[in-house]
């Protein structure tokens, strides 16, 4: 299995600009995960998905982000407009969660933003 | 509320030496799982071990291993034979139905 693909690996923008992250899932895996790590906070959970479905997006910073997940095997993550603190690594994970709730997380490789 | 604490900030080794990292948590989920996720400089966030709340018996990893105390809600993970490749941040986790906390990392390094 080629585990979570993320792209792009790394993105410089400008403020202002609009920035879609992109994650492909394990196959088979049926929830799905967006963090952002900082140093500042540490790594923080943005919004996750169960069977496509967004179940708890609190942790979503401000309406200027936004994540689908269209079909099981594909996630966007859109900052717009995206501003200097928003400059992170964030990460992609996927997991199967069964009858007894979220299992397993893995990881993908991370998007390096930087918003000049 | 579910909280995961790691008191520990920084921690060192000598190679070839035995560390425990600390971590204890707080849930009021029965069933749940914990983990320890390693992160090396290239941020690759690499899942170490696993516990399943329900199983008594410590889980093992060739070198790493846990002493999960349920009643005391403590996890901690021994590195045994330390090695340079395990110089990292090492990250405990806590998941249950919906719940998805991660602890701030112990920073780890490995002295030759």
């Amino acid at each position: 299995d080629a585990g979570v693909i993320q792209s792009p690996r790394h993105e410089v923008t400008e403020m202002g600009q609009e920035v879609t992250l992109r994650c492909k899932p394990i196959s088979g895996h049926n929830s799905l995960f967006w963090y952002r790590q900082t140093m500042m906070r540490g790594l923080e959970l943005l919004i996750y998905f169960n069977n496509n479905v967004p179940i708890d997006d609190s942790g979503m910073p401000e309406d200027r982000f936004s994540a689908k997940m269209p079909n099981a095997s594909f996630s966007t993550l859109k900052i717009q407009p995206s501003e200097p603190r928003d400059s992170a690594v964030y990460f992609c994970a996927s997991s199967w969660a069964g009858t007894s709730g979220v299992n397993t997380q893995y990881f993908g490789p991370g998007t390096r933003l930087t918003v000049l | 509320a579910q909280t995961v604490t790691q008191s520990q900030p920084e921690m060192s080794v000598q190679e070839a030496e035995t560390v425990t990292l600390s971590c204890t948590y707080d849930t009021s989920e029965n069933n749940y799982y914990l983990f320890w996720y390693k992160q090396p400089p290239s941020r690759q966030m690499i899942l170490v071990i696993r516990q399943e709340a329900y199983k008594q018996q410590n889980a093992t990893e060739n070198r790493f291993s846990v002493n999960f105390q349920k009643a005391a809600k403590s996890f901690s993970l021994k590195i045994s034979d330390s090695q340079l490749g395990d110089t990292a941040m090492y990250f405990c986790a806590l998941t249950g139905a919906n719940n998805l906390f991660f602890g701030t990392g112990t920073r780890l390094t490995v002295i030759p």
